[in-house]
């Protein structure tokens, strides 16, 4: 049973375009909210990350919102390229230092 | 990341074989991890390490075992390998931080299908 349900499963946008990944999770005891990217035949790298005390963090064209009382964090993806096509992984964590992942979301930007 | 490699890189092994992934890092990180991550279920932990004495089980353990040879190397064993074995493996470090806030460094990957 996945502690954090990520959708969609994929998503196709224009270049240019805004790219929407949800995640949600149960947990009120995680801390931690990383995003992780994964082009094809790599490991996933750290994105962007966000603690529970702010509501939103942004680095460049990649914004986390977080939502608190519904137990929900979102990545933007704003201006999307073609260069940021892959998949993109929400991750929850706790003081244990172990991270519980989403399913994962295939993103392509159409040129 | 060069930092995280792995090895072999693809395997491809028999059902009822004992395989070995085996995962070096130089990044000095105390913490080490191992997932395999299958189409729509993303990345599940196997087992972790916190330190060369310290091994958890994560929350898919069962067919695997591990061994922490040294603070460089973590190994995963599939003691007699089945089909549902097969998937992409990673292993990942990270360095001792506070509130669960440091970043994991994945390895390129393993890709393992068992027949």
């Amino acid at each position: 049973q996945q502690q954090v349900k990520q959708s969609p499963q994929s998503l196709i946008v224009q270049k240019g375009g805004i790219s929407i990944i949800n995640c949600a999770y149960e947990n009120t005891a995680f801390d931690y909210f990383p995003w992780y990217q994964q082009f094809p035949g790599k490991g996933p790298a750290l994105l962007i990350a966000i603690r529970p005390d702010v509501s939103e963090k942004k680095e460049g064209r990649f914004t986390i919102s977080f939502n608190k009382s519904a137990k929900q964090f979102s990545l933007h993806i704003m201006d999307s390229q073609p260069g940021d096509s892959a998949t993109y992984f929400c991750a929850a964590g706790k003081s244990d230092y172990k991270l519980s992942f989403g399913a994962g979301t295939t993103v392509t930007v159409r040129a | 990341d060069a930092d995280v490699t792995q090895t072999p890189r693809n395997r491809i092994t028999k059902t009822g074989k004992r395989i070995m992934l085996e995962c070096s890092q130089t990044k000095g990180h105390d913490r080490m991890y191992w997932y395999r991550q299958d189409p729509g279920l993303g990345l599940r932990l196997i087992y972790y390490s916190f330190d060369v004495k310290d091994i958890n089980k994560g929350e898919i353990s069962d067919g695997y075992s591990v061994s922490r040879q040294a603070q460089a190397k973590f190994s995963l064993s599939l003691e007699s390998a089945i089909p549902n074995q097969t998937a992409l493996y990673f292993c990942a470090t990270s360095e001792t931080g506070s509130g669960g806030t440091d970043t994991q460094y994945f390895g390129p990957g393993t890709r393992l299908t068992v027949l």
